[in-house]
């Protein structure tokens, strides 16, 4: 069955510091997500993406962060300068379209760690 | 927008017992409503989904059930087995809100052998 790959499984920063995280998002699907997971917390949308350019990003998704589809098949998610409040798992998801007849698939996260 | 709220946080069910779990929504316009397991260490997975022109769907030891006029939506795992025992969590879209789904806080569901 295919899968949407995310590396690293675990990232630990220093705050301040750039981190970029990675996706590889099934191969023929055209829309791409993040979403971020605080622990305990609720899955939050951060961002969606299709055809090269962002289509939706949520309040939580400030200048610090931005997305990249650099080479037709990875997805990242990079953040600028981060603060402690960005720990968090980070989720990747993709969809083969829009609309109720495709629901996402979701990676395995990067469990991100600011100290 | 979307406001998705999930009952209980925690649940404990014996093996061989049912286990549900309510969701309720508050845009009226959300037609898609899916429902994720997510296990240790692991993303949501997709385990069944339900749109908003059916009122109920059964897969195997799974079903959802939804009710538009109240706006909740319930997922209903009959036999519980040890298996079962993840962070469970509900979702719903519509074309109001894109492309994202909004998604609920999520229910531990334990499944005591």
């Amino acid at each position: 069955e295919p899968e949407v790959t995310q590396t690293p499984s675990h990232q630990v920063t220093q705050m301040g510091q750039e981190v970029i995280l990675r996706c590889v998002p099934i191969s023929n699907h055209l829309y791409f997500y993040w979403y971020r997971q605080i622990l305990g917390q609720k899955v939050e949308f951060l961002v969606s993406f299709y055809n090269n350019e962002i289509s939706e990003k949520s309040e939580i998704f400030d200048d610090q962060f931005s997305v990249e589809r650099p080479d037709g098949s990875n997805f990242t998610l990079k953040i600028r300068s981060t603060k402690l409040e960005d720990s968090a798992m980070y989720f990747c998801a993709s969809r083969g379209g829009q609309g109720t007849n495709y629901g996402y698939t979701f990676g395995s996260g990067t469990r991100l760690t600011v100290v | 927008g979307e406001n998705v709220e999930q009952h209980p946080s925690t649940l404990s069910v014996q093996e061989g017992d049912s286990a549900v779990i309510k969701c309720t929504y508050s845009d009226s316009a959300s037609n898609y409503f899916p429902w994720y397991k997510q296990e240790l260490g692991k993303g949501p997975q997709l385990i069944i989904d339900i749109r908003s022109n059916v009122g109920e769907k059964k897969d195997q030891r799974i079903a959802v059930t939804l009710n538009k006029t109240a706006k909740h939506f319930s997922l209903h795992i009959t036999e519980t087995q040890p298996e079962d025992s993840a962070v469970y969590f509900c979702a719903a879209t519509s074309p109001n809100t894109g492309n994202q789904f909004y998604f609920g806080t999520g229910t531990s569901l334990t499944v005591i052998p």
